[in-house]
């Protein structure tokens, strides 16, 4: 059974501070890695696809770095606003499937 | 704009009722997907299909079964409600091939059976 492990599964994060979590996925078998970000009441949004170790990927104050060899991926979010407020995904494309994280659910207190 | 849509916000079944959730994408794409999301879970796939007519077990198909007549429906069918198909139903779709393309995803059904 793949294993995904996001960390934390909450966040609460000062309007302005920046902030990073964690996800944790198999080193072997490895294809690629999907962050989406699910805001509420709307439907989940791909944030970036990465498929190359030491991979970097940037997207306005969102950006992601990649490890395939120890099985993490950080996710930055820098100078938190409300509209960040939403649960971020990861997911790990191994050979036969994606597989999701729970999840990280970050909340932004204006 | 890519789009995906599910046809109901909302739904309340009792048990034992058949229930269909349809899912239409507009983007030509080969692949659909069907996930649920419980709380402190990851999205579990359902079912999946490659193409019109043809479908995949995921890892939680008990219960449920699918149709794809057509390339941009597919539909989830549960047989027989039950209390525990209260979730989150998430309908998703992707061009086909590729292990980096996204899944572009639906609004969500919210399911619950009484």
């Amino acid at each position: 059974i793949l294993n995904v492990e996001q960390s934390p599964q909450s966040l609460h994060v000062q309007e302005g501070d920046s902030t990073n979590f964690t996800c944790s996925f198999p080193s072997s078998n490895f294809y690629a890695l999907h962050w989406y970000r699910w805001e509420t009441a709307k439907s989940p949004e791909a944030l970036f696809v990465m498929t190359l170790n030491g991979d970097e990927k940037k997207k306005g104050r969102i950006s992601a770095t990649l490890n395939t060899k120890e099985g993490y991926s950080y996710l930055y979010i820098k100078g938190s606003q409300p509209e960040d407020s939403a649960t971020y995904l990861c997911a790990f494309r191994g050979a036969q499937k994606l597989v999701f994280g729970q999840g990280t659910r970050l909340t932004i207190n204006p | 704009d890519v789009k995906v849509t599910q046809s109901s916000r909302y739904l309340v079944k009792r048990t034992g009722e058949k229930v269909f959730l349809e899912c239409v994408q507009d983007m030509d794409h080969e692949n659909m997907f069907w996930y649920r999301q419980d709380p402190g879970l990851g999205l579990r796939l359902i079912y999946f299909s490659y193409d019109v007519k043809m479908k995949e077990k995921g890892d939680i198909p008990e219960g449920y079964s699918v149709s794809r007549e057509k390339k941009e429906r597919f539909s989830l069918i549960l047989e027989s409600a039950s209390t525990n198909q209260t979730s989150m139903y998430l309908c998703a779709s992707t061009l086909a091939g590729g292990y980096n393309s996204p899944l572009h995803f639906g609004n969500g059904t919210r399911l619950t059976v009484t």
